[in-house]
């Protein structure tokens, strides 16, 4: 089956780092992409991953290791707006997006 | 601009009567879908479509039909809507490396 793990919430303070992890299991691998989404927003893109390594992006980094079926998004500097929902979306051998349920961030002062 | 707009983005309608939520893009893209999302259950696709005229079922596509006569056009049609629609859905397209997804559509079945 496919499947795409991700913790389901965390807390963070303002200015600290912090790394949501996903793992997967696909049947076939076309890239992996982050979304950011505010509740009852639409999901926005952040990253994407298609070769191993880590891709940086201002505050935000997102790393991949096929291998493994593992990424991690690593957002540093973290500010009140970065409280959100991050989803974690795999693109299998049919070009379709399998999502994960999603990690809610909660940043405190 | 790049964009994905769908309409309406907010609907409440009694059990039976169909609807349909419009969706349209601006980027040229072949690949289109529809999602659910509910608490607890993340975005689940219900069709998709890799070009005109072609359409397949996601994960979730009892009780839901959509058609691509257009490239830019892929709208989400409920013919029987029921309760358990009750939901916010997202249009999305994509390129090779990314996706943009619509403003989304709160639908309320009562």
């Amino acid at each position: 089956g496919q499947n795409i793990d991700q913790p389901t919430e965390m807390t963070a303070t303002e200015g600290a780092i912090v790394q949501i992890n996903c793992t997967y299991q696909t049947s076939g691998f076309n890239g992996l992409f982050w979304y950011q989404q505010h509740a009852g927003e639409a999901p926005t893109f952040l990253s994407y991953n298609v070769l191993d390594g880590l891709e940086e992006k201002g505050r935000f980094s997102s790393f991949l290791s096929r291998s493994k079926g593992y990424s991690y998004l690593l957002l540093k500097e973290l500010q009140m707006k970065d409280s959100a929902s991050y989803l974690c979306a795999v693109r299998g051998s049919t070009d379709k997006l399998i999502f994960g349920t999603g990690t809610r961030l909660q940043v405190f002062p | 601009e790049a964009q994905v707009t769908q309409n309406p983005r907010y609907l409440i309608t009694v059990t039976g009567k169909k609807l349909t939520v419009t969706c349209s893009q601006n980027m040229n893209h072949e690949y289109m879908s529809w999602y659910r999302q509910d608490p607890g259950l993340g975005l689940r696709q219900i069709y998709y479509s890799m070009n005109v005229e072609v359409t397949d079922k996601g994960d979730v596509p009892e009780g839901y039909k959509v058609s691509r006569k257009e490239k830019r056009n892929f709208p989400l049609i409920l013919e029987s809507p029921s309760p358990n629609q009750t939901s916010l859905y997202f249009c999305a397209t994509g390129g090779n490396t990314e996706a943009f997804f619509g403003q989304g559509t709160r639908l309320t079945v009562v």
